[in-house]
């Protein structure tokens, strides 16, 4: 069966820091990856998502980027850190588009707190 | 654009009541719609689904039926547990989407015993 891990489960950075969030997904090939974003009372928005090894598309602009070094590895960073990247960071995959009833599923998240 | 409105929460029910959380969309084309469920502390986990027009997606006791007509996908559960309390997100993918999920804002449901 597929998994997925995500890690670490929570972290506290200075602002100013760099970040780096990883996320494997076990028991499948070719995977769509994708990272999430839950901010307080916000729902989930979409940051960054993977059709395949070295392609990322960026859905908003801001100080993170991602990238996928393997086909089932995907990575989150930043450079520099802001108070306004707190927040829950999900990692996803898919087997094909999430269009035509494809699931997403979800790990269980990584909680940043930038002070 | 995409969009997705649930109604906003909390909300609080004791154990057995019903529930429905509602759901509405705008979309291009013809999305799936999907609810999914968030346990505290945890990822999402996919609740059910649907496909096409009509077709009701259920799962744990919790039904949804896709209305085109009225562009809803209303979440209902007949007999609630305290087990059920979480955040309760509607979300869809269309043709114009076709790599992302576009989600609601979610509901958080606390239900006392």
């Amino acid at each position: 069966s597929q998994t997925i891990h995500q890690w670490p489960a929570t972290l506290v950075q200075p602002v100013g820091s760099p970040l780096s969030l990883e996320c494997t997904v076990e028991g499948t090939s070719n995977p769509n990856l994708y990272w999430y974003r839950q901010a307080a009372g916000r729902g989930l928005q979409l940051l960054f998502y993977s059709v395949g090894i070295g392609q990322i598309s960026s859905e908003v602009p801001q100080n993170l980027s991602a990238s996928r070094p393997q086909d089932r590895q995907f990575i989150l960073s930043s450079k520099k850190l802001l108070l306004s990247d707190s927040g829950f960071y999900l990692c996803a995959w898919s087997v094909g588009a999430a269009g035509g009833g494809n699931t997403i599923y979800f790990g269980e998240g990584s909680w940043l707190t930038v002070v | 654009g995409d969009s997705v409105t649930q109604m906003e929460g909390p909300v609080t029910l004791s154990e057995e009541a019903f529930l429905t959380i509602n759901c509405t969309y705008t979309a291009t084309g013809y999305p799936s719609l999907f609810w999914y469920v968030q346990y505290p502390g945890e990822g999402l986990q996919l609740l059910l689904k649907a496909t096409k027009a009509d077709d009701k997606g259920s799962n744990k006791g919790f039904e949804a039926t896709y209305r085109k007509e009225t562009t809803s996908f209303h979440l209902e559960k007949g007999s609630v547990q305290v087990s059920d309390s979480a955040v309760y997100f509607c979300a869809l993918s269309s043709g114009g989407s076709n790599y992302k999920l576009t989600f609601g804002k979610g509901t958080l449901l606390t239900v006392n015993p």
